[in-house]
């Protein structure tokens, strides 16, 4: 059975740094064709991909907001980690990540955690 | 950036009835389409892949088609469990976009 859960802070201040941890079971990422990837939503709004990272490490983001995305894995902990730079208000969203198998289609999905961007 | 337009943003429907969603690509994504449920509070959930496809353990009153760009969700007769929010995502062209959304509630 896959599972992935999200963990980081709740609440961090506008041009702070946000870093959320994934970490998964059920599967490796040195696994030929995984993916893990970081999708976002706001309170009451749609979703958002963010960035994805390969078993390969090969690592896509968002044009949008790729100068201040990086992504990484840890393959020993069973870890993704997701940095966002200079957090903004309007950052403020669930963070999902999920996995991925050959077709960059997520199931599953975390739970999600929510992080509000406020001073 | 390919935009997916779904339509319509609310739909009102009785348990029992059947429901066609509607996900509009604004170029050529083939068949590369997928549909997620999202129920309140909960994650979403893969329904479709590559627009036909049922994803593990989805009932077979999903069912996805496709016509050129547009792409449809039907639902041939509503549970309770099926009023929830449904967003379509295209993985054909980086970087990966999904709908709006619609929402389906109780009429």
């Amino acid at each position: 059975q896959i599972t992935l859960k999200e963990s980081g802070p709740t609440l961090v201040k506008p041009t702070q740094t946000l870093t959320l941890t994934c970490t998964f079971s059920g599967f490796s990422l040195s696994t030929s064709g995984v993916g893990v990837a970081w999708i976002r939503q706001p309170p009451s709004k749609a979703l958002e991909w963010l960035a994805f990272i390969y078993w390969n490490d090969d690592k896509r983001y968002s044009p949008s907001l790729k100068t201040r995305l990086t992504i990484t894995k840890d393959t020993s902990k069973n870890q993704v980690v997701l940095t966002l730079a200079n957090m903004d208000p309007v950052d403020t969203a669930t963070y999902f990540c999920a996995y991925s198998l050959r077709n960059n289609y997520f199931d599953p999905w975390g739970q999600g955690t929510l992080v509000t961007v406020s001073s | 950036e390919i935009v997916l337009t779904q339509s319509p943003a609310t739909l009102s429907l009785s348990p029992g009835e059947r429901a066609t969603l509607s996900c509009r690509a604004s170029q050529d994504i083939s068949f590369y389409l997928a549909w997620y449920q999202q129920r309140p509070g909960q994650a979403p959930r893969l329904l479709i892949y590559d627009a036909y496809n049922r994803a593990t353990g989805i009932p077979a009153r999903f069912s996805g088609s496709r016509s050129g760009t547009d792409f449809t969700l039907t639902i041939s007769s509503l549970e309770p469990e099926d009023f929830a929010v449904y967003y379509c995502q295209q993985r054909s062209t980086w970087p990966l976009t999904f709908g709006q959304g619609t929402k389906l509630e109780i009429k």
